[in-house]
Order: structure tokens, then sequence, then C-alpha cells
């Protein structure tokens, strides 16, 4: 089945800690995004992709990083620098137009 | 920049029909999406509409302003399983989505 993948689904980190969290897709979509929800507010763009080898800064982009080797794949990596990392972190991938889809979600917490 | 805005609550009864209401500002509009969220998980595609007009999907609809930089979504026979968190979102033609702070709707029985 198509769609979109996020792993680990629940993430620990302790503090002074870089941690990865993956998203791979099989849609054969190019645009790929990352998100930031905090409880009880919307969504905050943190890094896009419009192609392979090329991504832009989202909105709350310090602290975060991301790579985009592969078509299929769009890791984030949440840093040491990002003081405040406890979130749901969402990955999506845009069909034509504005239609996207979105993986399950990691949760991330410090610890 | 972008931003957009949408009312953070609405309640209604079952069976009714709400109206949700979203204005954005963008750079090179390329587009206004909704999406649903229920507690817990990932944000779900409703509608999209790039030209002025109303598109209808079953209970929903979803309209769009170009010229007053407004859209809705209209949700009808409103039904519990409706209470959620609704989004609208806009693309500008750097690609980048922004998405609404969300309006959390409360279905009553």
């Amino acid at each position: 089945d198509g769609g979109i993948t996020q792993s680990p689904k629940y993430l620990f980190r302790k503090e002074g800690q870089n941690v990865t969290l993956s998203c791979e897709q099989n849609l054969n979509h190019d645009a790929m995004y990352w998100y930031r929800q905090d409880p009880g507010q919307g969504l905050r763009l943190i890094y896009y992709s419009q192609i392979v080898n090329d991504f832009q800064k989202g909105d709350i982009a310090e602290g975060y990083s991301v790579s985009r080797e592969k078509k299929e794949s769009f890791p984030l990596t949440v840093t040491s620098a990002q003081k405040n990392p406890t979130a749901f972190y969402l990955c999506a991938s845009r069909a034509s137009g504005n239609t996207i889809y979105f993986g399950e979600g990691s949760w991330l917490t410090v610890v | 920049g972008q931003s957009l805005e949408q009312p953070s609550e609405v309640t209604a009864v079952e069976g009714a029909i709400v109206q949700i209401n979203c204005t954005y500002q963008t750079s090179g509009f390329y587009g206004l999406s909704w999406y649903q969220q229920h507690d817990g998980g990932a944000p779900t595609f409703l509608s999209y509409n790039a030209l002025d007009g109303l598109e209808e999907t079953g209970r929903f609809s979803s309209f769009l302003s170009r010229s007053d930089s407004y859209g809705y979504l209209l949700l009808q026979e409103l039904q519990m399983k409706d209470s959620a968190s609704y989004f609208c979102a806009v693309r500008d033609q750097g690609g980048k989505l922004i998405f609404g702070q969300g309006t959390e709707l409360s279905v009553k029985p």
C-alpha cells in the first residue's frame, strides 16, 4: 500500500542529545514537509523540500536539520540546540495542488 | 509572509449545519485546503479549492473567494464523530504550505 511511514512513533530524548525522526514515502511525491504540533495548537512548519537535494527553512527551523538525498526519504534531526523539543512531529508529502498526506506522527519527549 | 485566521472553537448540535471561516494573507496564492484532525491522530485531507466557488464532497463543502482572501468549510448533517479540529491551509508560489491555528468543533447531542 502507498503511504507515508514515520518512525519511531514514540521517542525519548535526554538533554544534550540529537535524535533523528524517519520519514519515508512511496507515493512518488516530489514535495515533503515537516511540522511540529504542540498540544492544542496548530501545525508549524519546520522544513520543506520541493525536490531531491534541495530544502528550505520553514517558520521554526532553529534547532532542527534535514536532508533530502532520496525522493522517498526526508529525515528530521532534532539537535541539542532545540531547547524545547517535546512535541508531536508530523511528516507530509504533497500531490498536485494542496492535497497533502500525513504520516501517523512521532511523539518526542525530553527526559 | 503568510498568515491565516480561523475561529478557535465552534459548537453545534447533531444534525445541524456549521460553517468554519478562514481568512488568509499570502504571496502567490496556490489554493486553500482543509484538514480534519481527531485527538492524537494525524490530519486528514478534506477539501481543496484553487478557484472561486463551492466544492462539494458528501456532507462537506468548501468555498473560496480569492478577491476577499476568504474561504469556509461547511459541514452538514453533523454527527458526533465530526467533533475534531479543522485546519485551513494555503500554499505560496515557493511551495511553502502554512496551516491556520485550527478550529475545534464540538458536536453536542
